[in-house]
């Protein structure tokens, strides 16, 4: 079975301050994994994802995340945020038969001018 | 293009009564998931749709709980006798032959 853990259900952060959102996983098998984001009133949104390759991936709006396999965790951050990143984050991991996902209970990013 | 849709947007039903959520998926892509997402579950996959095989159910919560994909497109989730606990908000996601779900708005239920 796989599960995933994020130990912050809530983070709020200066605007143009550096964030971490912390994800581990477990898994018996490999494992893709997968960042969505929740804007306010929203639907789910990929925001970045780890199929195999380089352990750092990045998003179009500054985000990056790293694979690191010796301490199952794939934690998101962000140099710098916006106002506009206030949102809640979610971290999934997803299954390679049926490919369902996963997710993680949430991290709500709140961005304070 | 367009993106997954769902209606209704929301749905307020008395206990005890049936509810029918719709589900139209991108065109194209095989693969169909219900999810819920409640307050106190965070976010739970339901049942899994892929072509013509027979539907994975492992994630229906009660037998109360069942789904149809009608010629491997739209999706109807039915939800019979609901109960209070049924309350959250329910997801469709379709995807191509990929590892990408792109998710709907969803469908916010309420049950008084």
């Amino acid at each position: 079975a796989q599960s995933v853990t994020q130990l912050d259900s809530q983070v709020p952060v200066f605007e143009e301050a550096p964030v971490e959102l912390r994800c581990n996983y477990s898994s018996s098998v490999s494992v893709y994994l997968f960042w969505y984001v929740q804007y306010p009133n929203q639907g789910l949104q990929l925001l970045l994802k780890y199929l195999s390759g380089s352990t750092l991936v990045e998003s179009i709006n500054g985000f990056e995340a790293e694979f690191n396999k010796s301490q199952t965790s794939f934690h998101l951050r962000k140099p710098s945020v916006h106002i506009s990143d206030t949102a809640e984050y979610f971290c999934a991991v997803m299954d390679t038969g049926r490919r369902a996902l996963t997710f993680g209970s949430g991290t709500r990013l709140q961005v304070q001018p | 293009g367009a993106g997954v849709s769902q209606s209704p947007s929301n749905k307020v039903t008395e206990k005890g009564k049936d509810v029918e959520l719709r589900c139209d998926p991108i065109s194209g892509h095989t693969a169909l998931y219900w999810y819920r997402q409640s307050l106190g579950q965070g976010l739970e996959f339901l049942i899994y749709f892929q072509g013509n095989s027979a539907p994975d159910k492992s994630g229906l919560p009660s037998d109360r709980f069942s789904a149809e994909r009608t010629g491997g497109s739209v999706s109807t989730l039915t939800i019979q006798r609901t109960q209070q606990e049924d309350s959250a908000v329910y997801l469709c996601a379709s995807r191509p032959d990929s590892y990408e779900q792109y998710f709907g708005p969803g469908t916010r239920l309420t049950v008084t």
